[in-house]
């Protein structure tokens, strides 16, 4: 099983700042198959980024992510209000599909 | 647009079985060629992959709940259910039903709103 390591567990931010979160990956996640939520209280998860770095419909630009392997970053450009939630990383590339922990974006 | 749904008994007691039933609208389960999952959530904690079900029966559980998981799937009805057997305290979380994207055993991009199930006597 891939186990996937979520960093910070928290990120404490002003809007208007960038956000980098970071996923490692216990063993190298083939064909970039590693996804990113994001998950509000109450709702269920959003996808944000499938492929590492393809962003899903409607997601706006400010939103980006990239790596490969066992090194993933789910970066947010410049944080709108709304960004305020969790994130999750998620790899699809081996059963069992699993999730990071998640981190959690707050305002500062 | 395709919507899923959640629905199910709210309460389970200990060494019952949990039973839901994820209903599709906007698609055909039969006719898309996707497979489709149970995730589950504990309230405050993360995701955890259940299983997964292709509309033609063939399925997929996470081996760490396989022996106590079964998923079918009722085209007729645009359904696909899950069932948990012996259930304790720690099967307490919301459970999701979604669907894999891109006709393959890939992310999710449709997800229910999720719901909570409580295992208590």
């Amino acid at each position: 099983e891939i186990v996937l390591t979520q960093s910070p567990g928290t990120l404490s931010l002003s809007p208007g700042e960038r956000a980098t979160l970071s996923c490692w990956a216990s063993q190298s996640v083939s064909n970039n198959y590693l996804a990113w939520y994001q998950q509000k209280p109450g709702q269920a998860p959003r996808l944000l980024i499938y492929g590492a770095s393809n962003r899903a419909t409607d997601i706006p630009d400010r939103f980006s992510g990239s790596g490969s392997g066992t090194d993933f970053t789910l970066t947010i450009g410049r944080l709108e209000p709304e960004d305020f939630a969790l994130y999750y990383c998620h790899q699809y590339d081996t059963s069992p599909q699993t999730f990071g922990q998640g981190t959690k974006v707050e305002i500062k | 647009q395709l919507q899923l749904h959640e629905s199910g008994p709210g309460l389970v007691k200990p060494s019952e079985t949990l039973s839901l039933t994820c209903t599709v609208s906007g698609g055909s389960i039969n006719r898309s060629n996707y497979y489709w999952a149970w995730i589950r959530q504990p309230p405050g904690k993360g995701l955890e992959w259940i299983g997964t079900i292709f509309y033609t029966g063939t399925t997929y559980y996470n081996p760490s709940l396989k022996s106590r998981v079964t998923i079918s799937v009722d085209t007729s009805k645009n359904q696909f259910s899950l069932k948990l057997s012996s259930v304790t305290a720690a099967d307490t979380t919301i459970y999701y039903c979604a669907r894999h994207a891109g006709h393959g055993w890939y992310y999710f991009d449709y997800w229910g709103q999720g719901t909570l199930v409580t295992v208590s006597s």
